[in-house]
Formats: structure tokens, C-alpha cells, sequence
């Protein structure tokens, strides 16, 4: 159980573009999510919070009018890079965790974005 | 900064060894928790440990945790070729448990 799946798992997509990853939690209502970033050989770094029915909180250095965060429903969160520029390639992966209890989070796969 | 550092950054030995790594953090924690990760993939959690607890056991796993020194050690006995991944530690600093800030990972690699 405890299945939070991601999707797409990669993407090529051109400068100027923008692309969405998905995060849904397949098992379990999720209010909320987490979403992170991580570059080759680093450790995750975590971009937002995603709450249900609410804004997302970005952390510390993290255009929020860049990085599109939506959480319409307790089982669906969505990231959208926006103009994507060849900095943004990086591994970005969600997790989501349920009611207050629902210990330890549950990663999804990640999606590797590539901007050409 | 929460973030916990990890040493050693990788670490090689071969099949049927040990293999300690090792993570420091900064700051109070309600729990630390250790995650894998295989290449391009997502994280699995491994073990967590509590700020009142000292070690835990899950199989072949073992996890210290002491919290006057800030620092936690994750043991993996009797390796094999699959636990090949990266290895990260992650503190949780909030009520619910569910802020994490990840260590660094230590990249191990088991040769068969």
C-alpha cells in the first residue's frame, strides 16, 4: 500500500516551454505533498509544500511564479515548470503524506526533466 | 541550517562485507529516517528512528541515533551486489513529522 506514483518519469522539452509532472497518491488521500529537486549527485532539495484546497509554501529561493504548484484534489498534485530554461534540467521528485499519523512519507519515481 | 551532512560520500567494498555510513545534523529533531535511493530513481524509506530511541534493527539494517552528538550511523551487515545505491539520511524537524531535510547521500557500491 502506500503507492504514490509520478508521472511522466522523463521529458525532453525545448527552452521557453512549459512542462507539468504529476504526482498522485493511488492508495491513500494525501493532503499534503511535498516537492523536491535534486541535481546529479546531490541530495534533495525541497522546493515546496503542496497543501490541498490551499496555496503552496516555496522555500527560500524558489520562484513560485516559475515553478506552478496545484493541489486540487486530496489525491492529485501538480508541478508546472514554466518557460523552462536548460537550468531547470534536474531529477524532480514528490512525496506525499496522509492524514496527521501517516508516517513515513511515500516517494514517487521522480520525473527527469531535460530543456534543450 | 537543518541539513545533515553524510560521510563518507561513497564508499566501495565487496560482497559480504559491512558498511557503515554515517550522518550529522545541526539542530533538535522528533525523528531521522533513512531512505534509498537506485540511480534516477525515487527514495524508499528504509528505517526510522525516533529522538528518544537509540537503535533500531530492520533485517539486515541496523540505525544508531545519538542525539547528544548530533549524529546517526546506518549499518548494512552481509552486503550484497543490489544494496549497490545511494543511502540518505533525513531529519524531520516538525510537529507532524513530515518536513525532511536530507543529508548529503553516501553513494555505496558493492562489488560482487
Amino acid at each position: 500500500g502506500a503507492v504514490v506514483s509520478q508521472h511522466p518519469s522523463w521529458v525532453i522539452c525545448k527552452s521557453g516551454t512549459s512542462v507539468k509532472i504529476e504526482c498522485r497518491s493511488l492508495d491513500f488521500q494525501a493532503t499534503t505533498m511535498f516537492w523536491y529537486r535534486q541535481f546529479p549527485k546531490q541530495s534533495l532539495m525541497l522546493m515546496a509544500t503542496s497543501n490541498e484546497g490551499s496555496k503552496a509554501t516555496y522555500e527560500q529561493g524558489v520562484e513560485k511564479d516559475k515553478f506552478l504548484i496545484n493541489h486540487a484534489s486530496l489525491t492529485l498534485s501538480t508541478l508546472t515548470v514554466t518557460s523552462a530554461h536548460p537550468e531547470d534540467s534536474s531529477f524532480y521528485i514528490c512525496s506525499a503524506v496522509g492524514p496527521i499519523g501517516r508516517s513515513p512519507l511515500h516517494f514517487g519515481n521522480g520525473t527527469r526533466l531535460t530543456v534543450t | 541550517s537543518q541539513q545533515g551532512e553524510e560521510d563518507p560520500q561513497a564508499l566501495s567494498i565487496q560482497e559480504g562485507e559491512n558498511a557503515t555510513m554515517n550522518c550529522s545534523y545541526k539542530t533538535s529533531i522528533n525523528n531521522l529516517q533513512w531512505y534509498r535511493q537506485n540511480s534516477g530513481r525515487g527514495l524508499v524509506h528504509l528505517i526510522l528512528i525516533r529522538s528518544n530511541e537509540r537503535e533500531k534493527h530492520s533485517g539486515r539494517l541496523r540505525v544508531t541515533l545519538d542525539t547528544s552528538k548530533k549524529s546517526s550511523s546506518l549499518l548494512i551487515t552481509a552486503s550484497r551486489a543490489a544494496d549497490t545505491a545511494s543511502y540518505f539520511c533525513a531529519t524531520s524537524y516538525n510537529n507532524a513529522g513530515n518536513m525532511l531535510t536530507f543529508g548529503g547521500g553516501t553513494r555505496l557500491m558493492v562489488k560482487p
